[in-house]
C-alpha cells in the first residue's frame, strides 16, 4: 500500500518569500504519479502540480514548482512569492501501481500567510 | 461551466438516521469517487465508481452506500450503522479510473454533523 507523508503541520510564511512543503512517499511501484492540491477555508480541492515517476525535469505552474528526488522518495511542493490568498491547506497525493484507482493523500500541511 | 456539483454544503443528522449526499458532474467524466476528511487528517476513500452501475468499496466503506444508475450522479448514503459520521465529505470525478497522471477534480464538500 502507498503511503505519504507531510510532517509539517502548520507553517508561517511572509508575503513575497518562498516556502517549502515537505513530502515523503512510500511505494514499491515504478510507476506512480505525485499530485499537490490546495485546500483554501472554502473547502474544495483545488489541483496545482504534478509530477510522474519518470519525468526527468521538476514539474513547474507558475509560482509552484515540484523539488522530486525519486532516490530519496521526495516531493516537495515549492510556492514562490507568497501571497495573502496562499493561506490555505495543502495536500501531497499519490496514485499508481495496484492502486493507480484512487489519490492516496498525506495528512496535510496548512500555511498561513503574513502580511 | 463544468463541474462537481455536491448539495447541500451543511448537513445536520439526529443519531440513527440515514442521510443522503449529492454528488453531479457535467464533465463526462467515468470515474467518481467519495472521500471523507476529519479535523488534521488526509482524505481517505469511501467508495469509488469506475463506470456507470458499477461501485467498489474503498478503504472506509463501513456504514456507507452508494448508486451509480447514471453517468453524472454518485450518490452516498450515510447509514445509522456509521459509528462516527460527523466529517467533511468529498465527492471526486476523473475522465478514467486509472493511470498514474489522471487527475481528480473535486467538489465543495458537504459537512455533515450529528446532533
Amino acid at each position: 500500500a502507498q503511503k505519504i507523508t507531510q510532517t509539517q503541520p502548520g507553517m508561517f510564511v511572509q508575503e513575497k518569500e518562498a516556502v517549502t512543503l515537505d513530502c515523503t512517499y512510500d511505494t514499491s511501484d515504478q510507476s506512480y504519479g505525485l499530485f499537490w492540491y490546495k485546500q483554501p477555508s472554502s473547502g474544495e480541492m483545488i489541483f496545482l502540480i504534478y509530477q510522474g515517476s519518470y519525468d526527468e525535469q521538476n514539474a513547474t505552474e507558475g509560482r509552484y514548482s515540484l523539488n522530486f528526488q525519486k532516490a530519496r522518495k521526495s516531493a516537495n511542493l515549492v510556492i514562490s512569492a507568497s501571497q495573502l490568498g496562499d493561506s490555505a491547506m495543502y495536500f501531497c497525493a499519490m496514485r499508481g501501481g495496484v492502486d493507480d484507482y484512487k489519490l492516496s493523500f498525506g495528512a496535510g500541511t496548512t500555511v498561513t500567510v503574513r502580511a | 461551466d463544468g463541474g462537481i456539483t455536491q448539495s447541500p454544503k451543511y448537513l445536520f443528522r439526529k443519531e440513527g438516521q440515514n442521510v443522503t449526499l449529492s454528488c453531479e458532474q457535467n464533465l463526462n467524466h467515468d470515474a467518481m469517487y467519495w472521500y471523507r476528511q476529519d479535523p488534521g487528517q488526509g482524505l481517505r476513500l469511501i467508495y469509488y465508481s469506475q463506470i456507470v452501475n458499477d461501485f467498489q468499496k474503498g478503504d472506509i466503506a463501513e456504514g456507507y452506500s452508494v448508486s451509480r444508475e447514471k453517468k453524472e450522479s454518485f450518490p452516498l448514503t450515510v447509514t445509522s450503522a456509521q459509528k462516527n459520521p460527523t466529517a467533511f465529505y468529498l465527492c471526486a470525478s476523473s475522465i478514467e479510473w486509472g493511470g498514474q497522471n489522471t487527475e481528480a477534480f473535486f467538489g465543495q464538500g458537504t459537512r455533515l454533523t450529528v446532533v
